[in-house]
């Protein structure tokens, strides 16, 4: 059975704030891994792809533990913008298919 | 910028009616898919295509079908609704196929079942 985990939180933090979301995924033959951003009410949008040397864009900084099976996102500097629903999505193979499998996401709430 | 485009932003339908949900997308994408997601559960794939006339299963198909006649056009089904079926339903497309594409989201239609 494929499963993404995440923390639900609601994660409360000020503005200005470092906070770091993680993810673990149970296939070990998982190929891709990316996370998406939710706002409320709207739809997922990419964030980032997560690479295994980990990669940064701006405030946002993503990294991969293939031998733990283990996704982290950490954003610096918190925006109030930030606020939302960060999902983390892992690529799966399954007769001959690759689909992505959500995890039900991490709640952040940036506050002033 | 690529747009993916569903017929309706709220349904209301009655137990047993048939239900089609309408995705268009306009930039020529060949994987099509439809999720649900609902609280506490998070997204579920129902169905995929990856060609015209082509289906495949996803996580939670029961109670579902699907319709690939065009490339651009991609349509859920539920035969006979049930309100276990109200749901916010997300259509969402792709180009490549090898797992490391980029999904474009439809921005969702809400499905009541009364």
């Amino acid at each position: 059975r494929k499963e993404v985990e995440q923390d639900p939180g609601p994660f409360n933090v000020p503005e200005g704030a470092t906070v770091a979301f993680n993810c673990t995924y149970s296939n070990s033959a998982s190929q891709s891994f990316f996370w998406y951003r939710q706002d409320c009410r709207k739809e997922p949008k990419l964030l980032m792809s997560v690479y295994s040397s980990g990669n940064e864009d701006g405030r946002f900084t993503a990294q991969l533990n293939r031998a733990s099976q283990y996704i982290s996102l950490l954003i610096r500097d918190s925006k109030l913008s930030d606020s939302a629903t960060y999902l983390c999505v892992v690529n799966e193979k399954d007769s001959g298919y690759s689909t992505l499998t959500f995890g039900k996401g991490t709640m952040l709430l940036v506050s002033p | 910028d690529v747009k993916v485009t569903q017929s309706s932003r709220y349904l209301v339908k009655r137990t047993g009616e048939k239900v089609f949900l309408e995705c268009v997308q306009d930039m020529d994408h060949e994987n099509m898919f439809w999720y649900r997601q609902d609280p506490g559960l998070g997204l579920r794939l129902i169905y995929f295509s990856y060609d015209v006339k082509m289906k495949e299963k996803g996580d939670i198909p029961e109670g579902y079908s699907v319709s690939r006649e065009k490339k651009e056009r991609f349509s859920l089904i539920l035969e006979s609704a049930s309100t276990n079926q109200t749901s916010m339903y997300l259509c969402a497309s792709s180009v490549s196929g090898l797992g490391d594409e980029k999904l474009f989201f439809g921005s969702g239609t809400q499905l009541s079942v009364l």
